[in-house]
């Protein structure tokens, strides 16, 4: 049972222009919601977060959005660049319990 | 700046024998955790670890067992490696709270032969 989807595996994006990445969820009781970026040989590690209390939030180039009534999480890169080429995972979580990550989607940006 | 740190970066094992994983963080993290990656299945935990001495399975926890004696080590065992356990594994740390975020190591990518 997959509570949190990523359904594109894969994405490609001209250098530049505006990436968008996707995640839904299931579970109305998550409440904090994490995107975690990913290299190949690397660790995840953490780009940005949002409350269920907010429905954006922003940090440089990155800014995530949240819609609750959807169930929905979208990610935005501007301007993307050939270094947000990786794999990003959304996370989710209810309170202090444990996160439940996405499949991932690999973001290629293109020169 | 956190750092986790994993003991082996490439291992190489034959079927059926034990392999230890070892994780250790600077920050002194309460939790931590074990997460095995797939691809097209994304990251799913194995065990965790709330304090010293205590565990808690993940999703996934069969054919694992883990070891927390040292608030700053998680250990990851496979008591007796199988080809199915090829993967990349991943240890990560946090603090407690509801806005903690977890902090991964570098990751240790296993093949079992």
């Amino acid at each position: 049972d997959q509570q949190v989807k990523q359904n594109s595996p894969s994405l490609s994006v001209q250098e530049g222009r505006i990436s968008i990445l996707n995640c839904d969820y299931t579970n109305s009781m998550f409440d904090y919601f994490l995107w975690y970026k990913k290299y190949p040989a690397e660790g995840p590690t953490f780009l940005i977060s949002i409350s269920s209390i907010k429905d954006k939030n922003e940090d440089g180039r990155f800014t995530v959005f949240l819609n609750k009534s959807a169930k929905h999480l979208s990610l935005h890169i501007v301007p993307s660049q050939p270094g947000d080429s990786a794999v990003y995972f959304c996370a989710a979580r209810f309170g202090n319990e444990k996160l439940t990550f996405g499949t991932g989607t690999r973001l290629t940006i293109i020169p | 700046d956190v750092k986790v740190t994993q003991s082996s970066r490439y291992l190489v094992k034959r079927t059926g024998e034990k392999v230890f994983l070892e994780c250790v963080q600077d920050m002194d993290h309460e939790n931590m955790f074990w997460y095995r990656q797939d691809p097209g299945l994304g990251l799913r935990l194995i065990y965790f670890s709330y304090d010293v001495k205590m565990k808690e399975k993940g999703d996934i926890p069969e054919g694992y067992s883990v070891s927390r004696e040292k608030k700053e080590r998680f250990s990851l065992i496979l008591e007796s490696a199988s080809t199915n356990q090829t993967s990349m594994y991943l240890c990560a740390s946090s603090l407690g709270g509801q806005l903690k975020r977890e902090y991964f190591g570098p990751g240790t990518r296993l093949l079992v032969l």
